[in-house]
C-alpha cells in the first residue's frame, strides 16, 4: 500500500480565488491521479498527474481551470483557480501502488463562498 | 447500462450480515473493487476481485462477482456499528489503448449499522 497525506484538510474560500492543494506520497510512484467527489456522488476522475510531462485531463476539465504539477514522483499539486461555489467538493489524491492496486488520500474538503 | 449502479441506502442491526450490490457497465473490466469512505475520511481500499474469479474472502468480508450478469457483491458478516461508511463499488476499464487502466465508480452505498 501507500502513505498518502493532503494539505490543507479543508478550507473556505472566497469566489474568484484560487487554492493549491498538495499531495504527498511516503513512496515513489508513477502514476498519481486527481478525483473531484460533489455531495452525494460518484468520484469523477480530474486528469492524471504525469511525472515530467503535462497533466491528461479527462473531458469536462482543463488545464487553465485545474492546474497540475508533479515534479517528482513522490508529489503532485492540483490548484482549483478562479473558484465558483461549484466548485465546492471534496478533492482526492490518489496513486496507483501496482497496475490493478490505487490508493487514496484523506481528501481536501473545498467551500467556496 | 452507462454507469455503475449502487442502491444508495442499507440499514441492518449489529450482528447481522449485510450484502451490499453493485452492477458494473464492462463485461471485459478486469478488476472489480470495493472503497469504504468513513465520515470525514477519504477512501479505503477493502478488497478487489481479479475478473477471472468469483469469489474471494477475506476474514468478515466475502465477495462474489457474477460475470454474466456483471453484478458484484460485498457480504460483511457480523456487522459492527464500526462498519458503518459509504461502501463504492468500482470497475477497472482500460481506456485508449493504455495499458493502466482506470477506475468508475458508483455513487455509494451508506451503510447504517443500529446498534
Amino acid at each position: 500500500s501507500a502513505v498518502i497525506s493532503q494539505k490543507p484538510s479543508r478550507d473556505i474560500c472566497q469566489r474568484g480565488t484560487s487554492l493549491t492543494i498538495q499531495c504527498q506520497v511516503d513512496s515513489q510512484v508513477t502514476m498519481m491521479f486527481w478525483y473531484r467527489q460533489q455531495p452525494g456522488q460518484s468520484l469523477t476522475l480530474i486528469a492524471t498527474a504525469n511525472q515530467g510531462s503535462e497533466a491528461t485531463y479527462e473531458s469536462g476539465f482543463v488545464i487553465d481551470k485545474f492546474p497540475i504539477s508533479r515534479p517528482n514522483l513522490t508529489f503532485s499539486t492540483l490548484t482549483v483557480s478562479n473558484m465558483s461555489p461549484e466548485d465546492s467538493s471534496i478533492y482526492l489524491c490518489s496513486v496507483s501502488v501496482t497496475s490493478y492496486e490505487q490508493y487514496f488520500g484523506p481528501g481536501t474538503r473545498l467551500t467556496v463562498t | 447500462g452507462e454507469d455503475v449502479e449502487q442502491s444508495l441506502f442499507l440499514s441492518v442491526r449489529e450482528g447481522d450480515s449485510s450484502v451490499i450490490n453493485c452492477t458494473y457497465t464492462d463485461s471485459s473490466s478486469t478488476y472489480l473493487y470495493w472503497y469504504k469512505q468513513e465520515p470525514g475520511a477519504g477512501l479505503q481500499l477493502l478488497t478487489y476481485i481479479f475478473s477471472n474469479m468469483d469469489m474471494k474472502q477475506d476474514q468478515r468480508l466475502t465477495v462474489l462477482l457474477n460475470k454474466k450478469d456483471k453484478h458484484l457483491s460485498l457480504r460483511i458478516a457480523d456487522t459492527q456499528t464500526g462498519d458503518s461508511a459509504i461502501y463504492f463499488c468500482a470497475e477497472m476499464k482500460s481506456d485508449r489503448g493504455s495499458t493502466l487502466g482506470r477506475l468508475y465508480f458508483g455513487r455509494g452505498t451508506q451503510l447504517t449499522v443500529w446498534p
